[in-house]
């Protein structure tokens, strides 16, 4: 069946650099991609999102990609840091008006000091 | 604001045993939703609910019932437990497209564990 997936499941970084979490889509009717980080023990906390009607959204220190003809998505941390450490998720909404998410495996974000 | 909060956090259950999960929001948000998150598998969506007194099936409904008699919680239920079912469990709400708290937000999990 369709499917959110990622490409790495674990992306160790130095402290200082600049990471690229990848996310892979198979659904091209999906309008509304979001990214979510989750540290051990705690529920997924929403980072940035985009619209299927943008390439490129920034927030503080990320930006997101979106590359809708090969269904390419991607987190760039700028400065990574020790506390971005954790699982990020990349997810899709499938539903129009409602959102109703389907989630990839995971990548594992390891940032040594 | 508590935002999210799900009951209990930890739970161990026998084969056969019956419990209910609890989840409470206070943003007013209209959708809720009841996830498991199992190794290597991400988060699937089990049920979910676009309104009080609605209920809906998601990705892995089989084995679990949910209610929402009240707007601001959401009951996952699980009348006969199986091991498969060990998992955290976790519960996000959102609000209406446009409301501003279209993004779904998470509570910080249950941890079911089932022998």
């Amino acid at each position: 069946g369709e499917s959110v997936g990622l490409h790495l499941p674990t992306l160790s970084v130095q402290e200082g650099d600049n990471s690229i979490i990848n996310c892979a889509y198979s659904n091209s009717a999906s309008d509304y991609f979001i990214w979510y980080k989750q540290e051990s023990g705690k529920g997924p906390q929403f980072i940035i999102d985009i619209r299927s009607n943008m390439d490129k959204r920034q927030g503080q220190r990320v930006t997101v990609l979106l590359n809708k003809t090969v269904k390419h998505l991607s987190l760039q941390i700028a400065a990574t840091q020790p506390g971005d450490s954790a699982v990020y998720f990349c997810a899709e909404n499938r539903e129009t008006g409602f959102q109703k998410l389907v989630f990839g495996t995971g990548t594992r974000l390891l940032v040594s000091p | 604001n508590a935002g999210v909060t799900q009951t209990p956090k930890f739970r161990v259950l026998k084969t056969g045993q019956s419990m209910t999960l609890l989840c409470a929001q206070d943003m007013n948000h209209e959708y809720m939703y009841w996830y498991r998150q199992d190794p290597g598998m991400g988060l699937r969506l089990i049920h979910y609910s676009v309104g009080e007194g609605t209920t809906a099936k998601g990705e892995v409904p089989d084995g679990y019932n949910v209610s929402r008699l009240k707007k601001q919680n959401f009951l996952l239920g699980l009348e006969s437990a199986a091991p498969s079912q060990t998992s955290v469990y976790f519960c996000a709400s959102a609000g209406v497209k446009g409301s501003g708290a279209n993004v779904l937000t998470f509570g910080a999990g249950s941890r079911l564990t089932v022998l």
